[in-house]
């Protein structure tokens, strides 16, 4: 089984300055990684997803996740963000063989403020 | 834009009351997921269709239960229900059988049990 850890509930961050929403995960597994965007009364977008190959992933909307094996972390970052960037920020797994659900974390609230 | 509907937008039912959440996949996804997400809280997998057969299940009681067609659409319906049903309700959908392959969120149904 999969477990995901988010952290921060909420990240309250200004406007232009950079931000870390902090995932760490729990398998007994090989797992693939994926952080969504969920905006209100909105479903999920997927913002990037680690598969294999290098670490540091590039995703839409100028975020980037590094996956960190040994410290099972999956840290997304954007180096300047936007107001339209609050939104709710969940990171999720799924083990890498078979066809397989995704266990999210418990979300992350990132609101931007002027 | 995913191309994932849902239906209805929101309901209100009572406990005791029998409903069924509906969701309409991209042409071609033959892989369906239905996913519960309480409030504050990140989504919960509840089970997955493949080509019409039940594919995998979550933690979740049998008076959960689901349908794939033919025509890529899918049905939730759950029977006798509780007020901690009370839930955002999403429908997934995948192109590949994999899971690398990204599942496309639908926008939900909200369901509020009274």
């Amino acid at each position: 089984a999969q477990s995901v850890t988010q952290l921060d509930s909420q990240v309250p961050v200004f406007e232009e300055a950079p931000v870390e929403l902090r995932c760490n995960y729990s398998s007994s597994v090989s797992v693939y990684l994926f952080w969504y965007v969920q905006y209100p009364n909105q479903g999920l977008q997927l913002l990037l997803k680690y598969l294999s190959g290098s670490t540091l992933v590039k995703g839409i909307n100028g975020f980037e996740a590094e996956f960190n094996k040994s410290q099972t972390s999956f840290h997304l970052r954007k180096p300047s963000v936007h107001i339209s960037d609050t939104a709710e920020y969940f990171c999720a797994v799924t083990p890498d063989t078979g066809r397989r659900a995704l266990t999210f974390g418990s979300g992350t609230r990132l609101q931007v403020q002027p | 834009e995913t191309g994932v509907t849902q239906s209805p937008t929101h309901l209100i039912k009572t406990r005791g009351q029998q409903v069924t959440l509906r969701c309409s996949s991209q042409s071609g996804h033959n892989t369906v997921s239905w996913y519960q997400q309480a409030l504050g809280q990140g989504p919960q997998f509840i089970f997955q269709y493949y080509r019409e057969e039940e594919n995998g299940r979550g933690n979740f009681p049998p008076r959960f239960s689901g349908l794939q067609f033919p025509n890529y659409s899918s049905e939730l319906n759950v029977n006798a229900l509780e007020l901690d049903d009370s839930a955002l309700y999403l429908c997934a959908s995948t192109l590949g059988g994999g899971s690398m392959d990204e599942q496309f969120f639908g926008p939900g149904t909200r369901l509020t049990v009274l």
